[in-house]
């Protein structure tokens, strides 16, 4: 069964440094998404990607975030200048939406959990 | 924001009980979906109804959509420790937006 998959599970980062998420969605998949959990709490929309640009950003996703699709097959978050409160689980997730069903089932990674200091 | 609180927080039952679960909204929706999450892990799709749909089964799980209050249910039946798991709620706004808002989750403890 396809699955996306996430790389690394796990990041220490020191705060002020740059940390790169990578994830591979589903091959036919045509959204992708970046999802936050900060520990215990509710899962936050932070972006979605289509046709390789932004198609939506929360109010999270500020400056500071940056997402890429640099090949055919990956999809990157990138964290610019880390600070203590970006300490969370990164969920990536992605979709096939259409007319009728809409947004439809998100298929979510394992996620990467990044520890700032 | 679009989506609300879901209750409980926290449920705890024993196992071959039923779990109730209660997701509130606040937005027009398109769909409503269920996921799981087990401590640590990714979120898993569970079942989606329909906005012009009232009720869906899917094996133990039961789910109701009530537009009118914005609110939807998902009941677990006969429970086993293993449904042990966080349960959030999502709602889906398309077509205006391609995009799952989840809800906060009820964090349900199955006892053996």
């Amino acid at each position: 069964e396809p699955e996306v998959t996430q790389t690394p599970s796990h990041q220490v980062t020191q705060m002020g440094q740059e940390v790169i998420l990578r994830c591979v969605p589903i091959s036919n998949h045509l959204y992708f998404y970046w999802y936050r959990q900060i520990l215990g709490q509710k899962v936050e929309f932070l972006v979605s990607f289509y046709n390789n640009e932004i198609s939506e950003k929360s109010e999270i996703f500020d400056d500071q975030f940056s997402v890429e699709r640099p090949d055919g097959s990956n999809f990157t978050l990138k964290i610019r200048s880390t600070k203590l409160e970006d300490s969370a689980m990164y969920f990536c997730a992605s979709s096939d939406p259409d007319r009728e069903i809409g947004t439809g089932e998100l298929f979510f990674g394992e996620g990467s959990r990044l520890t700032v200091l | 924001s679009q989506q609300g609180e879901e209750d409980p927080q926290a449920l705890s039952i024993q196992e071959g009980e039923n779990a109730t679960m209660n997701c509130s909204y606040k937005t027009s929706i398109n769909n409503l979906q269920w996921y799981r999450q087990n401590s640590g892990r990714g979120l898993v799709h569970l079942i989606l109804i329909r906005s012009n749909e009232r009720e869906k089964h899917s094996g133990r799980l039961r789910v109701t959509l009530d537009t009118s209050k914005k609110s939807s249910s998902l009941l677990i039946t006969a429970s086993r420790a293993a449904d042990t798991a966080s349960y959030f709620c999502a709602t889906d706004a398309s077509p205006s937006s391609y995009k799952l808002i989840f809800g906060s989750g009820t964090r349900l403890l199955v006892r053996p």
